[in-house]
């Protein structure tokens, strides 16, 4: 069964700065991977889609990598913003369209 | 753009009541799904649909059951709600073959069971 892991679990940092969100899945058998952000009390929204055969994907300050064979994927978010903060989810594809889901990493930027 | 409106933000019910919610989207996905989110458990499916009248349990159905009458909607019923179904639900489409298979997401439905 697929297990999907985002560590840690939540993550505060000061504006300005880069940082990395960790995602890892135990199953290396997927179709796709996505991020997506939730802010509070809201649905998701997706930020970027990787596809199996794919390294990477860039949107804006975001940018996502995917390592099938080791079973990881980071969201590099640049310059980061109180905009930002908000609850990451990162969540693979397997068969039959299924996702599974990360428990999320809830991000705080300080002004 | 795509829209997947679920019909209520929140919903309060009693123990044994019968709740549907609702999901529309307007994008002619195949595909739709319900998931429900709790603290410390995160998202998890618990229906999917590919077509009208078809439904797959997903990884907790027990205690839900689902109708896709029109491609458009997908609702989820609670036969008897019961206060450990208090949660949020989301709901989610995806096209078939193209967009990547993004699923996009509903604004929620927190439910709560008294």
């Amino acid at each position: 069964k697929q297990e999907v892991t985002q560590i840690p679990a939540a993550l505060s940092v000061p504006e300005g700065e880069n940082l990395v969100l960790n995602c890892s899945f135990t199953d290396s058998a997927i179709y796709n991977l996505q991020w997506f952000r939730q802010d509070p009390g809201k649905g998701l929204t997706s930020l970027l889609l990787i596809q199996s055969s794919q390294r990477e994907q860039t949107s804006g300050r975001l940018n996502a990598s995917l390592d099938k064979s080791s079973g990881r994927s980071t969201l590099y978010i640049a310059a980061s913003q109180p905009g930002d903060s908000a609850t990451y989810l990162c969540a693979v594809t397997g068969a039959n369209s299924k996702l599974t889901f990360g428990k999320g990493i809830t991000l705080s930027v300080r002004p | 753009d795509v829209k997947v409106t679920q019909s209520s933000r929140y919903l309060v019910k009693r123990t044994g009541e019968k709740v549907f919610l609702e999901c529309v989207q307007d994008m002619d996905h195949e595909n739709m799904f319900w998931y429900r989110q709790d603290p410390g458990l995160g998202l998890r499916l618990i229906y999917f649909s590919y077509d009208v009248k078809m439904k797959e349990k997903g990884d907790i159905p027990e205690g839900y059951s689902v109708s896709r009458e029109k491609k458009e909607r997908f609702s989820l019923i609670l036969e008897s709600a019961s206060t450990n179904q208090t949660s949020m639900y989301l709901c989610a489409s995806s096209s078939l073959g193209t967009d990547l298979e993004i699923q996009y997401f509903g604004a929620g439905t927190r439910l709560s069971v008294l």
